[in-house]
């Protein structure tokens, strides 16, 4: 089973940059890199994925290290609304999910 | 576009009583799963499918059945149902394309006693 290392949990403080790490160095080339985030009492969203390449979107940035062993998703200026499990997935097709970190935003 | 629904929203259940879950998607995606998600835990995949007619199983089918007759629906039925079994349920589906975004549904909150 693909399994990530990430910190049990996180802190910031609003309109910080956040930067959540994850460790996959069973990662294999064709695995994506997942994140997802899930808010309390809701299901999981989608917040980004990459392959090799650094990715933006209008929720984050993911910036995924050179031998794809680990990667950072930046949040670049937290919201009380970013408080969520953030979960760090790879996989080529099927998602399997870990602990997650779980980020707490002060204001 | 609904997205994923599922219902019903909460369930209770008694040891031993079957039931079924329903998941279903009007995106025309081919593969769907199942996840539970046990109290201050991550999610578990239980079954998953690929397209119509082709299941599988994932980390934790033990005491669940699925079946995928149609593109949009892919229900989770529970044989005998067990307190271990309480959890709240979540359906996702996505394109059947390597690093495809999946959506999830609400979720079913169920209890069984």
């Amino acid at each position: 089973d693909a399994k990530t290392t990430q910190p049990n949990s996180m802190e910031s403080n609003e309109e910080e940059p956040v930067h959540l790490p994850c460790n996959h160095s069973t990662i294999s080339g064709t695995d994506y890199i997942h994140w997802y985030r899930q808010l309390p009492s809701q299901g999981p969203e989608y917040v980004i994925h990459g392959l090799t390449s650094n990715v933006n979107n209008r929720m984050a940035s993911l910036a995924i290290a050179e031998d794809r062993k680990s990667s950072t998703l930046i949040l670049h200026r937290a919201t009380l609304r970013d408080a969520a499990v953030y979960y760090c997935i790879f996989s080529t097709d099927k998602l399997i999910f870990g602990t997650g970190t779980r980020l707490q935003v002060f204001p | 576009n609904a997205g994923v629904t599922q219902t019903p929203k909460f369930q209770v259940l008694k040891t031993g009583q079957s039931m079924t879950l329903q998941c279903a998607q009007d995106m025309n995606h081919e593969y769907m799963s199942w996840y539970r998600q046990d109290p201050g835990m991550g999610l578990r995949l239980i079954h998953y499918s690929v397209g119509a007619g082709i299941t599988d199983q994932g980390e934790v089918p033990n005491g669940y059945n699925v079946s995928r007759s149609t593109t949009e629906d892919f229900p989770l039925r529970l044989l005998s149902a067990a307190p271990s079994q309480t959890s709240v349920y979540f359906c996702a589906s996505s394109q059947w394309t390597s690093g495809k975004e999946q959506y999830f549904g609400p979720g079913t909150r169920l209890t069984v006693t």
